[in-house]
């Protein structure tokens, strides 16, 4: 079966480091998204991992370890306006991507 | 603009109601979903179609049907629901297979009541 775990809520300061964590077993693995959704706004993508390593994107980082099967999205100098869902998903064969329950930031001044 | 329109956004139908959704892409993309965002759950993939084919269909009940006349449009047509359906639709679509990076519509806001 396909198992996505990450924080259900996640709170921090303006200004702020916040690293969300992601764990997943799935039957296969072709990669694994970051995916950012507002409130009553579509999923917007935000990075992609298929190789072990940081991926660095701007203020956005995303790490990968497949052996370990996990990940995380590091977001640098948090502003108001990162106040969102955060999707983990793992495309584990072809088109198709399993999608983690999302875990929602809530950035405080 | 996402490059994937939903139409409508809102919806609110009753029980015995026939309605469709309705989704377009300009992005030349090969392949198109159907997802389901329920409240505190995760997206569920309903349904994938890759180059016109139905490829997936995760156990989705038959009161929602999906059509997808060319590899721009993508339709979810939807008969008898039950409360518990409603949720937010998005439908989404992709190029690379290897990659699958999606591009999701804004959604369809459904209540049924």
């Amino acid at each position: 079966g396909q198992n996505i775990d990450q924080p259900t809520e996640m709170t921090a300061t303006e200004g702020a480091i916040v690293q969300i964590n992601c764990t997943y077993q799935t039957s296969g693995f072709n990669g694994l998204f970051w995916y950012q959704q507002h409130a009553g706004e579509a999923p917007t993508f935000l990075s992609y991992n298929v190789l072990d390593g940081l991926e660095e994107k701007g203020r956005f980082s995303s790490f990968l370890s497949r052996s370990k099967g996990y990940s995380y999205l590091l977001l640098k100098e948090l502003q108001m306006k990162d106040s969102a869902s955060y999707l983990c998903a793992v495309n584990n064969a072809g088109n198709m991507l399993t999608f983690g329950g999302g875990t929602r930031l809530m950035v405080k001044p | 603009e996402t490059g994937v329109t939903q139409t409508p956004r809102h919806l609110v139908m009753g029980m015995t109601n026939k309605k469709s959704l309705k989704c377009e892409q300009h992005l030349g993309h090969n392949a198109m979903y159907w997802y389901k965002q329920s409240a505190k759950k995760p997206l569920e993939l309903m349904f994938v179609y890759s180059l016109e084919e139905r490829v997936e269909n995760n156990s989705v009940p038959s009161r929602f049907s999906p059509e997808c006349p060319n590899s721009s449009h993508l339709f979810l047509h939807l008969h008898t629901l039950q409360p518990e359906d409603s949720a937010l639709y998005l439908c989404a679509s992709s190029q690379d297979p290897l990659r699958g990076e999606a591009f999701f519509g804004q959604g369809t806001r459904l209540t049924v009541v």
